[in-house]
C-alpha cells in the first residue's frame, strides 16, 4: 500500500540553524501539505502546495519557513532560523485532491527538537 | 479564530463496549468534517469522514453523527477493540480556508482487555 514517508525521524538542532524537513508523498498525488504538532497539543495546518506553488498557508507560516518541490518526487519544508518554539513533530500529508474531496495521507512525521 | 474542540481528554472503555468520542466545532460555514486516529509515534490516520449535507455516515465498526445545529460531531466505535487505542482527532474545513484542515485537542481512547 503506497504511503507517505518522511526523513529524518528525529532531528535536533541548534537554535538559530536551519534545518530542512523531507517528505515523499505518495507518487500519483498532486496536493501536499506541512503540519506541526507541538507537543501535547493539536495538529496545526503550516501550509499546502499545489502545481509547484503554495496555495494555502496559516499564520504560523511566516518567513522563516518555505516549501519546496526540488524534484519529482520529494517535497521539503526549510526552516531558516530555528527557535526554541519551533519543537515539535512535523508531518507531511498528501492527496489526490482538495481537502474538501480527497482524504489526506499522512507521513509518521519528524520530531524537531531545538536546543 | 477557528475552535474545534473535544469535550473530554480521555476515555477509558471495556473491551467489546462502545465507545463515543465527541466534538465541537464553531464555525457554521464547515462543510467536511474527518476523524482522524493517532496511534503513538505515528501520523493521523484517516477513519470516516461526513459533508454537511449529511447527518450520519457509517463504515466499518463506526459511525460519525453530525448535528449541524449544535455544531457537534461524534464518533461512535461499535464492539471496541484493544487496537482503536490512540487519541482520535476532529478536524473540519470549510469552503474560506480551502485546503485548510482544523484539528480538535484529540480525545485518548484507552481500551480495558
Amino acid at each position: 500500500e503506497p504511503e507517505v514517508t518522511q526523513t529524518p525521524s528525529h532531528q535536533v538542532t541548534q537554535m538559530g540553524q536551519e534545518v530542512i524537513l523531507r517528505c515523499v508523498p505518495i507518487s500519483n498525488h498532486l496536493y501536499f501539505y506541512w503540519y506541526r504538532q507541538i507537543l501535547g497539543q493539536k495538529v496545526e495546518f503550516l501550509v499546502s502546495f499545489y502545481n509547484n506553488e503554495i496555495s494555502e498557508k496559516s499564520e504560523i507560516f511566516d518567513d522563516q519557513f518555505s516549501v519546496e518541490r526540488p524534484d519529482g518526487s520529494n517535497f521539503t519544508l526549510k526552516i531558516r532560523s530555528t527557535k526554541l518554539e519551533d519543537s515539535a513533530m512535523y508531518f507531511c500529508a498528501s492527496s489526490v485532491g482538495l481537502a474538501g474531496g480527497a482524504e489526506q495521507f499522512f507521513g509518521p512525521g519528524t520530531r524537531l527538537t531545538v536546543l | 479564530g477557528e475552535s474545534v474542540g473535544l469535550h473530554l481528554p480521555t476515555l477509558s472503555v471495556q473491551e467489546g463496549d462502545n465507545s463515543i468520542i465527541n466534538c465541537a466545532y464553531s464555525n457554521s460555514a464547515s462543510d467536511y468534517f474527518i476523524w482522524y486516529k493517532q496511534e503513538s509515534g505515528k501520523g493521523p490516520q484517516f477513519i470516516i469522514d461526513i459533508r454537511s449535507n449529511m447527518d450520519k455516515r457509517q463504515g466499518q465498526r463506526v459511525t460519525v453523527l453530525l448535528n449541524k445545529t449544535v455544531k457537534h460531531l461524534s464518533l461512535q466505535i461499535a464492539a471496541t477493540q484493544p487496537g482503536d487505542s490512540a487519541v482520535y482527532f476532529c478536524a473540519e474545513t470549510h469552503p474560506n480556508t480551502g485546503n485548510q484542515f482544523y484539528f480538535g485537542t484529540g480525545t485518548s481512547l484507552t481500551v480495558i482487555p
